[in-house]
């Protein structure tokens, strides 16, 4: 299996920030990894696919990089409704895994 | 609009059996994978199995398989996931979700509301 690695665990930032949440897997993964974001009592929501494709909808503020083993979420200007904890998933090879979540305050 | 709807919460006994249930809806059910995912009480997110409605070709992760069982009824657009003798550490919130091809390329891009599970005596 392939194992995703996700730091940090917790993450307390403010109104305004950049904050890097990162991935790393254990083996390639031709960059098929994608981004959720849960909201505490809600279903996960796809933020970004394949790396670095913005999914309909999502704020210009996200953005996804990466490549073979390493990846980044990065969200700029943090708001308010950027709360939650955020998971990567790598789909390239089944069992598909997700990273462990980070947490993110604000 | 592609929606997801899951069968509501259920309670049930340590041995007892189960199935719960996800419909698909303003898309192709057949083309279209759909993937299960357990997030147990305060924890992450795990990758259950898979199942491609159009053959029935089901991927599990070793973590569930021979636990649980994957289906699809093509015919009511209806994915369902399957225990037959359910333990108290099933206890746990199960979301189903839509992974259009090429193969996990679009990672999970719709997910259901989630069913809750739990298993008390």
């Amino acid at each position: 299996d392939i194992q995703m690695t996700q730091s940090p665990s917790s993450l307390s930032a403010s109104i305004g920030d950049r904050v890097t949440i990162t991935c790393r897997a254990s083996q390639t993964i031709n960059n098929y990894l994608s981004w959720y974001q849960q909201i505490p009592g809600r279903a996960p929501k796809l933020l970004i696919c394949s790396t670095s494709n913005l999914q309909s909808g999502v704020p210009p503020r996200f953005s996804g990089s990466g490549s073979g083993t390493d990846f980044a979420l990065t969200i700029t200007s943090l708001q308010p409704e950027d709360f939650g904890t955020y998971y990567c998933l790598q789909s390239y090879s089944p069992p598909w895994t997700f990273g462990q979540g980070t947490r993110l305050e604000i | 609009e592609v929606r997801l709807v899951q069968s509501g919460a259920a309670v049930k006994r340590p041995g007892e059996s189960l199935r719960i249930s996800c419909q698909g809806s303003g898309y192709n059910f057949n083309n279209y994978w759909i993937a299960w995912v357990r997030q147990m009480p305060g924890k992450g997110l795990e990758w259950m199995g898979i199942i491609f409605p159009g053959d029935s070709d089901t991927k599990y992760s070793p973590s569930f398989e021979g636990q649980v069982t994957i289906s699809v009824d093509k015919s009511i657009s209806t994915a369902y996931l399957q225990w037959r003798g359910l333990e108290a550490s099933d206890t746990a919130m199960y979301y189903c979700a839509t992974s259009r091809p090429p193969w996990g390329y679009y990672g999970m891009d719709v997910w259901g509301q989630g069913t809750t599970v739990t298993v008390s005596s």
